[in-house]
């Protein structure tokens, strides 16, 4: 596609559920990255895909945490029995090499 | 402490006016710099980006420097207009190790008053 993409826009979920963020990266992307958001903070990094393989898993906050991608294409993050300190904004990116990141509109996950 | 930092969390300019963003970082092996935009409710766009072997690089009425002398990047935006307004995150990569992932400061927001 044209850039990521990135779905849902927004999930609420209840605590305690388990939910699944998508991220479609830019056509012949290797690398794809899952960062964090929290309100009016920088944003954290959690894992790091080249191909299919997470060489860098120690940014995910626990192992409630989990992310794969399949093809070298599309990937999932899924949080297992969310917690209300989840809430955040999950982002995307993606890049071709190791420099230039472009990253996708995100997903508002919020947690009650 | 956070390896990248901003010295100004918010700057108000006129329209019109150039504006200077400023970023400080502590890794001496960083060896890639980028600058992004975030406006509200989306995600962060990519504005420009440095390798450590620059000073300088120009884009389209932006221009980053860095003085890796003192660790120190900026960002300058000509004739800031109002869809300007913005966070604006610096970000780092290292050389070695980690030279994949991005570590960010906090973000400038920026205001452009018409």
């Amino acid at each position: 596609g044209a850039g990521v993409s990135q779905s849902p826009s927004n999930k609420v979920t209840e605590k305690g559920k388990d939910v699944e963020l998508r991220c479609d990266p830019i056509s012949g992307h290797t690398a794809l990255y899952w960062y964090r958001q929290s309100l009016g903070q920088g944003l954290e990094f959690l894992i790091y895909f080249q191909g299919n393989s997470a060489p860098d898993k120690s940014g995910l906050p626990s192992d409630r945490f989990s992310a794969e991608r399949t093809g070298g294409s599309v990937s999932t993050l899924t949080i297992q029995r969310t917690q209300q300190e989840d809430s955040a904004v999950y982002l995307c990116a993606s890049s071709l090499g190791d420099r230039r990141q472009y990253f996708g509109p995100g997903t508002r996950l919020t947690v009650t | 402490g956070e390896s990248v930092g901003l010295h100004l969390p918010t700057l108000s300019v006129q329209e019109g006016d150039n504006s200077i963003i400023n970023c400080a970082y502590s890794n001496s092996a960083s060896d890639y710099f980028i600058w992004y935009k975030q406006e509200s409710g989306k995600g962060p766009q990519f504005i420009i980006d440095i390798r450590s072997n620059m000073d300088k690089r120009q884009g389209q009425r932006v221009t980053v420097l860095l003085n890796k002398t003192v660790k120190h990047l900026s960002l300058q935006i000509a004739a800031t207009q109002p869809g300007d307004s913005a966070v604006y995150f610096c970000a780092e990569k290292g050389s070695q190790g980690s030279n994949y992932k991005l570590t960010f400061g906090k973000g400038t927001l920026l205001t452009v008053n018409p």
